[in-house]
């Protein structure tokens, strides 16, 4: 079946520094994709989207770019900030039946 | 924008007791919701499909009997644990999606964090 495979975490990174989380998918068919955003405590917040392949999602600085070639789903940001400390998880929907898939999540801790 | 409500944000218990939960979604219809379950440091596992007046679809090894899920209007699920025990604990997190369709995102409420003593 669908499955979303992440980069185990914790990352902990110094503020301004580069972030990259990787992620790959597994789908029989062409999914959406999405990376999601838990601070502590709270429930989940979309961080962006892609709905079709070399689509390219972005917000709050982030970005992440539907490859199909690689099934890759990789989130990008160039200067972290303290705040941006929290989990992520990468995950896919099949359009079919609008289940929601997540990858194990990868915790992230920046360091003033 | 659109929103899920959830409720409570946190409930403690004793073993045996049911307890119930709500999700609401505020300025949209959503004929499907969904359940999830998040055990500290892991992934959203999804539980079952709340379907608007009809019976919902769990996933393989979740007990229905365990779990029950009542969809009674476009805006409202709830998710009732019966007999709660402590490996019950755990953060329960619905979402629910517009039923206009297109490329409406899923939106999810809180959490409910469920502690049974």
């Amino acid at each position: 079946g669908d499955s979303v495979t992440q980069m185990e975490g914790p990352v902990t990174l110094s503020e301004e520094a580069f972030l990259t989380i990787n992620c790959t998918y597994t789908a029989t068919g062409y999914p959406s994709l999405f990376w999601y955003v838990q601070y502590p405590g709270e429930g989940l917040q979309l961080l962006l989207k892609a709905t079709k392949a070399d689509d390219k999602g972005s917000n709050k600085g982030f970005e992440a770019t539907y490859r199909k070639e690689t099934t890759s789903f990789h989130l990008e940001k160039g200067s972290v900030q303290v705040s941006d400390s929290a989990v992520y998880f990468c995950a896919l929907s099949d359009r079919r039946d609008d289940k929601i898939i997540f990858g194990k999540g990868t915790r992230l801790h920046i360091l003033p | 924008g659109a929103v899920v409500s959830q409720h409570p944000s946190w409930v403690i218990c004793k073993s045996g007791t049911s307890v119930k939960i709500e999700c609401r979604s505020l300025d949209f219809q959503a004929t499907t919701m969904f359940w999830y379950r998040q055990f500290p440091k892991q992934s959203l596992m999804l539980m079952a499909t709340s379907n608007e007046g009809s019976k919902a679809t769990y996933e393989q090894g979740v007990e229905k009997d365990k779990f029950l899920i009542n969809h009674a209007s476009l805006t409202l699920s709830t998710l009732t644990v019966t007999s709660a025990h402590p490996e019950d604990s755990s953060f329960y997190i619905c979402s629910a999606r517009d039923s206009r369709g297109g490329n409406q995102p899923q939106h999810f409420g809180d959490g409910t964090r469920l502690s049974i003593l």
